[in-house]
């Protein structure tokens, strides 16, 4: 079971958007819909924002939205704010009952 | 609403033990399983474990034979041991709820972090 890759880091200025991507494999990502992403502030508890690969639970703004195609999955964050400044984790079933995580991705708004 | 609690330090060999306990809610709630999660200093969040309340509990392979994750109904709590821990295991140690045991983590603790080390 190997972790989901994405990228290290990624940047934006605030009303800019940005898109997260999410790559794994058909055992995982490619293979079910049910993908979902974290936002994590250091000493917070880590949050969802998207899951089932495009729903946002309530109380998450609109500006986050998600999508897949074949083993890659993305997060977008449109009109980036100061607030979405986090650390970003996607996962996904990987079978069996197991769940794998993404390394994760830090956001920086400029 | 979710909170870690357990030693912040353990030595090498030992067996790591970590509590959840779950408040607002019944940890028997039908469809949600309950997991552990950890993330090593500066790397990204690794599953460990999930289980339901009746009893089923599923393990990352790579650490299957060092983990058990057990449950207290009675108090609402869940507990995680690892035996023979190394460095290799010292991170944050997150409990969180599952929506079913294939899906999203909706809810999760603050986190409780543990050391190993002499």
């Amino acid at each position: 079971q190997s972790a989901l890759t994405q990228p290290r880091s990624v940047s934006g200025s605030p009303g800019q958007s940005v898109t997260i991507s999410c790559t794994g494999t058909s055992g995982d990502v490619g293979g079910y819909n049910y993908v979902s992403w974290y936002q994590h502030h250091p000493g917070k508890a880590p949050k969802l924002v998207i899951y089932d690969v495009t729903k946002r639970p309530s109380g998450v703004p609109d500006r986050f939205s998600g999508s897949k195609s074949g083993n890659t999955a993305s997060l977008t964050i449109s009109g980036l704010q100061a607030e979405d400044d986090a650390d970003y984790y996607c996962c996904s079933y990987a079978g069996d009952y197991t769940l794998v995580f993404g390394g994760g991705t830090k956001l920086t708004v400029l | 609403q979710l909170q870690e609690s357990g030693p912040g330090l353990v030595e090498p060999s030992e067996t790591l033990s970590l509590t959840c306990t779950v408040s607002g809610g019944s940890i028997t709630i039908t469809t949600y399983y309950w997991a552990w999660i950890r993330q090593p200093p500066g790397e990204g969040l690794e599953w460990i474990g999930s289980f339901y309340y009746t009893g089923s509990t599923y393990y990352h392979p790579s650490l299957k034979s060092r983990v058990t994750i057990s449950v207290d109904t009675s108090k609402n709590q869940f507990s995680l041991n690892l035996s023979s821990v190394t460095a290799a295991d010292t991170a944050m140690y997150y409990c969180a709820r599952v929506f079913r045991a294939t899906d999203y983590l909706d809810s999760w603790g603050q986190g409780n972090l543990v050391t190993v080390s002499s």
